[in-house]
């Protein structure tokens, strides 16, 4: 079975800032890996996905995660934040191959302050 | 433009009473999910579908029911024996099938509030 951590549930930064939100994964086969943004009362959009390759991968809105292998880790992050990135961020996996189920990770609120 | 729309976007039901919330997707996509926000929870799968007339128990299934009559619908209904239905709701859809199974693209969700 497959399993998301997102270790950090509230992520506070200046405007302009880089951010960092932190996504480890547990699984014992190949995954699909997928940040998703939830602004608030807002069905959820996707940010970026990594199915295969490089493992660095660019989403919209000048977002990017890093695959590691090795670290189970998918980590999402942005040179320097705007205000209206702040909303409910989400790491999810799913299983490659097949049909299956996304798993979500419990969620990392990033607030951006002027 | 194609894409997934549940309604209402805010539902009000007393206590006891059965309620249905409609999912419609018009992407041709072949599975259909239902899954359920809590503050601080993240999403749980509470049912999901694969293809028509045919649907699974997800994580938290309890208390609710699907049916999955055509391709496009998936409406969920929380049952008077789901505990705690107060809820973000969120209906999503993807392709299925290797290599085209990817991600899964999301309505704009239904705030169930149960009084």
């Amino acid at each position: 079975a497959q399993s998301v951590t997102q270790l950090d549930s509230q992520v506070p930064v200046f405007e302009e800032a880089p951010v960092e939100l932190r996504c480890n994964y547990s699984s014992s086969v190949s995954v699909y890996l997928f940040w998703y943004v939830q602004y608030p009362n807002q069905g959820l959009q996707l940010l970026l996905k990594y199915l295969s390759g490089s493992t660095l991968v660019k989403g919209i809105n000048g977002f990017e995660a890093e695959f590691n292998k090795s670290q189970t880790s998918f980590h999402l992050r942005k040179p320097s934040v705007h205000i209206s990135d702040t909303a409910e961020y989400f790491c999810a996996v799913r299983r490659s191959g097949g049909y299956n189920k996304l798993i979500f990770g419990a969620g990392t609120r990033l607030a951006v302050h002027p | 433009d194609g894409g997934i729309t549940q309604s209402p976007k805010y539902l009000f039901r007393k206590e006891g009473q059965n309620v249905t919330l409609s999912c419609e997707q018009n992407l041709n996509h072949d599975a259909m999910y239902w899954y359920r926000q809590d503050p601080g929870q993240g999403l749980r799968l509470i049912y999901y579908s694969q293809i028509v007339n045919d649907f699974q128990k997800g994580d938290i299934a309890e208390g609710y029911s699907v049916s999955r009559e055509k391709k496009e619908s998936f409406p969920l209904t929380v049952t008077s024996a789901q505990k705690n239905p107060t809820a973000f709701y969120l209906c999503a859809s993807s392709i299925e099938g290797a290599p085209r199974n990817t991600e899964a693209f999301f309505g704009q969700g239904t705030r169930l509030t149960v009084v």
